[in-house]
Order: C-alpha cells, then sequence, then structure tokens
C-alpha cells in the first residue's frame, strides 16, 4: 500500500497563475482533507470531503477550491495563485469522517508551493 | 474557538537525556488530545492519542503523554531520546462541539544532539 500520494512535490507559480494539487489514497477510506502548513502555525484546515461526493469548508478555505473525484482522489486547485498561498500543502484520509469519529488522519508526503 | 500552544519552538536535547514538550489548549470541555509526529521531508504520523480513560497514554517507541484536565495540558515525554527521534512534533485538540475538527499547535522541534 502505498497509503496517500500527492503530486507533484514542489511548485513554483507566478502570481494569477493556476494549478491543481492532486491526491490520492488507497486505503479504501472515506474522508479526505487537505490543510496547508505555515512555520510556527501548525496546521489548518482548508477543506474536507466526509464521503464520496460531498465536499465542506475547513478554516481556511478562501481562494480554494476542491474536487472529489472518486473515492480514491480530492484535488485542490488555485485558480489565482497569490503570495498569500505559499505554503506546504498536505493531503490526508481517514476511513470515518472527523465530524463522527476520531479515527486516524492518514497524510502525504506534501507538496512544497512558493508563488512569486 | 480552540487554540494550542506549544511553548517551545526548538528544543535541543542530548541523546540519552530526558526530554518533555509541553502542550496548552484553552477549553478542556469535551475534547480529545493528540501527538503527530513530521520526520524531515515526510508527512505527519500519529504518535498517540487520548480519547478517553487513563489519563497517561504511551506510544510504541517509548513516548508518553499525560492528559491534566484542571491545567490544560497534555505534554509529551520521554526518559531518554534517540538520534532518530530528530523530528517535529505537533500537538492537536479535536473538538466534540466543533464537529471533531482538529486544531495544531505550532509544533516544536526536538534536536537530538550525539
Amino acid at each position: 500500500n502505498a497509503g496517500v500520494t500527492q503530486t507533484p512535490k514542489f511548485q513554483v507559480l507566478k502570481t494569477g497563475q493556476s494549478m491543481t494539487l492532486q491526491c490520492a489514497q488507497d486505503m479504501n477510506h472515506n474522508s479526505m482533507y487537505w490543510y496547508r502548513q505555515d512555520p510556527g502555525m501548525g496546521l489548518r484546515l482548508i477543506y474536507y470531503s466526509a464521503s464520496e461526493g460531498t465536499t465542506d469548508k475547513g478554516e481556511v478555505p478562501n481562494g480554494y477550491n476542491v474536487s472529489r473525484l472518486n473515492k480514491r482522489e480530492f484535488s485542490l486547485r488555485l485558480e489565482s495563485a497569490a503570495p498569500s498561498q505559499t505554503s506546504v500543502y498536505f493531503c490526508a484520509s481517514s476511513e470515518r469522517p472527523m465530524m463522527v469519529s476520531t479515527d486516524t488522519q492518514y497524510f502525504g508526503p506534501g507538496t512544497r508551493l512558493t508563488v512569486l | 474557538a480552540q487554540s494550542v500552544t506549544q511553548l517551545d519552538s526548538q528544543v535541543p536535547v542530548f541523546e540519552e537525556a530526558p526530554v518533555e514538550l509541553r502542550c496548552n489548549y484553552s477549553s478542556s470541555v469535551s475534547v480529545y488530545l493528540f501527538w503527530y509526529v513530521q520526520y524531515p521531508n515526510q508527512g505527519l504520523q500519529l504518535l498517540l492519542k487520548y480519547l478517553s480513560g487513563s489519563t497517561l497514554v504511551k506510544s510504541i517507541n517509548g513516548f508518553e503523554a499525560e492528559f491534566n484536565k484542571s491545567q490544560t495540558s497534555f505534554h509529551l515525554r520521554k526518559p531518554s531520546v534517540h538520534i532518530s527521534d530528530t523530528a517535529e512534533y505537533f500537538c492537536a485538540v479535536s473538538d466534540q462541539n466543533a464537529g471533531n475538527m482538529l486544531t495544531f499547535g505550532g509544533g516544536t522541534r526536538l534536536m537530538v544532539k550525539p
């Protein structure tokens, strides 16, 4: 099992460019999450998907969109990148949604994004 | 809203010495508590968690943490660290009154020196 995989590992964008971060999990988990990690601030939830076909906003959703393509894949899109979106982005998954369980979240290796 | 404070951003320690990484959170009502570890260039991994029952929880690699409701703390300890413990450690709180959303602290970088 690869667990949670993310592509790309690194990306540099210019202000205003768009891109999609990809995430896939092979653990047959129902729930998936996108976080951003900024120095000294820990991780903050951007969006989550409790189950296939549903998505909800987290703590910091502005400037992002998500798509739960199928049970395995959950993508994060930046339509018009801004320097404030420079961060490390982590995807995670869990068997059941966080609202109804304390199932462990399993994290991918992250995507380091720089917006110039 | 919940907040989580990790008082030390960096903790240097010599190999085989004991270590304590501190974590305090803002509210003790209906919370679950977690410690995650992030090794260089990797994602976060769950180290241990407190859900209910015994206030002392342990990991398989010798770490332990104690839930202290009166002090709203969940400090992480290890009696003797190894070089391989060098990593960043994140405390997180799941608030049952906020849909169990995880709130993370800012992280503590543990640097174990030979």
